[in-house]
């Protein structure tokens, strides 16, 4: 599975959207790149998953750039809930998620 | 949905004790997940299973370390002798199939004193 990298940390403000970028440069054809988040002392929580298509939920959305070698996870309104470790994950289907660092997004008032 | 359950949430032991960690997947899942957090690793996949087959177990730790799966609703982590680096937060996860999310439960805290 393709390699990522993200920033180790963010700021936002309360109400404002939150960007988080994620570089995948050698994701391979039929890689998915997966966003989870972990607030803290809590299990991953899965948030959304895409292809190549821009993908929205009622949490966030996703947007793979045309050549899949970057991405960034939206969250429209951040609140204070949404201060976690955000995962940005690339497999295929079936294989294992391997966690990296993440990006921990603080979210302020 | 009950999610998946762990049991304990909290566990505080002392070394050479033996540990088991308790998993129920959501019901109908068919693949269940063990990850170990800590602070220097990180988020570690440890084993995991299909259908109750261990498949890859390739992050298991040690020979301290097993798991089992009896039935499609039940999984156990053993740890024995237990030791203080196995301190972590102990996570199990499942998957009802190989195109769909993993869902973790609350995880287990472990300290080996």
């Amino acid at each position: 599975d393709a390699k990522t990298t993200q920033p180790p940390s963010m700021d936002c403000a309360e109400g404002r959207a939150a960007n988080l970028p994620c570089n995948h440069s050698t994701i391979s054809g039929n890689e998915y790149v997966y966003w989870y988040r972990q607030i803290h002392s809590q299990g991953p929580q899965y948030i959304i998953h895409g292809l190549k298509n821009n993908e929205t939920n009622e949490m966030a959305s996703l947007i793979i750039t045309e050549d899949r070698k970057s991405s960034t996870l939206i969250l429209p309104h951040a609140t204070l809930r949404d201060t976690a470790v955000y995962y940005c994950i690339v497999l295929q289907y079936g294989n294992k998620l391997v966690f990296g660092a993440g990006t921990i997004l603080r979210v302020k008032s | 949905d009950a999610g998946v359950i762990q049991s304990p949430r909290h566990e505080v032991t002392e070394m050479g004790q033996e540990v088991t960690l308790r998993c129920k997947p959501i019901s109908g899942h068919n693949s269940l997940f063990w990850y170990r957090q800590t602070m220097m690793r990180g988020l570690e996949l440890l084993i995991y299973f299909n259908n109750n087959v261990p498949i890859d177990d390739s992050g298991m730790p040690e020979d301290r370390f097993s798991a089992k799966m009896p039935n499609a609703s039940f999984s156990t982590l053993k740890i024995q002798p237990s030791e203080p680096r196995d301190s972590a937060v102990y996570f199990c996860a499942s998957r009802s199939g190989s195109r769909e999310t993993q869902y973790f439960g609350p995880g287990t805290r472990l300290l080996v004193l």
